[in-house]
């Protein structure tokens, strides 16, 4: 069971470049989203997808961008790389779970293995 | 904002001794906090999750508490090992619990040592 897949783990991008980080899950869940990791920080939102082809803004969504075809797949585009942008990038997904009777909740969000983006 | 403030920052122990994590969150409306661990390399992993009603919630030697009135948290490790060795981060995971309004702390950096 791959869980969540990021491609690629490591990445150098020039100034002004774009490039597009992968992000597949196989486990049928309907929330995906995309978080941002730097030095002395929690992890921040950057962007959100409730299901197929719906998606919002998180916390710090400047700079980038996501769509949502499928549900297996979750892909964050940077448009014009900043050196603002180095950070390590996760991408997680969960599910609701429960139903009649038992209430519904949110499941634990299951992360990927991350990219390390260097802007050079 | 939802603030979730973690302490110590980092903290190191022998193995086999035990310690204790902390997390003060101010979290409005409460709906859930988790506990994520954390391996430098990779992604966070959960380990618990505390809902309003409970007060103590155990997975293997890790046991989470929850302070509703004092909006503490704590985690607590028992007999560590070196696989010990990892950060620690205290979520709020927003209202509902939905995520679209996550909270992360910077997390507890754990060094077990023989």
């Amino acid at each position: 069971n791959a869980g969540v897949t990021q491609t690629p783990k490591f990445q150098v991008l020039k100034t002004g470049q774009s490039m597009t980080l992968q992000c597949a899950q196989d486990m049928n869940h309907e929330y995906m989203s995309w978080y941002r990791q730097d030095p002395g920080m929690g992890l921040r939102l950057i962007h959100y997808s409730v299901g197929a082809g719906i998606t919002d803004q998180g916390e710090v969504p400047n700079g980038y961008n996501v769509s949502r075809s499928t549900t297996e797949d979750f892909p964050l585009r940077l448009l014009s790389a900043a050196p603002s942008q180095t950070s390590v990038y996760f991408c997680a997904s969960s599910s609701d779970v429960g139903g009649r009777g038992q209430g519904v909740r949110r499941t634990e969000a299951f992360f990927g293995q991350g990219t390390r983006l260097t802007v050079v | 904002k939802n603030q979730v403030e973690q302490s110590p920052q980092s903290l190191i122990i022998l193995e086999g001794k035990n310690c204790t994590l902390q997390c003060n969150y101010t979290v409005s409306p409460f709906s859930n906090l988790r506990w994520y661990k954390q391996d430098t390399g990779r992604g966070p992993v959960s380990l618990t999750i505390m809902t309003f009603s409970e007060n103590t919630k155990s997975n293997g030697r890790y046991t989470a508490t929850l302070d509703a009135d004092t909006k503490q948290s704590s985690l607590h490790i028992t007999a560590s090992q070196l696989s010990d060795s990892a950060s620690y981060i205290c979520v709020d995971p927003g209202k509902g619990g939905g995520y679209q309004k996550v909270t992360f702390g910077i997390g507890t950096k754990l060094q077990v040592i023989p």
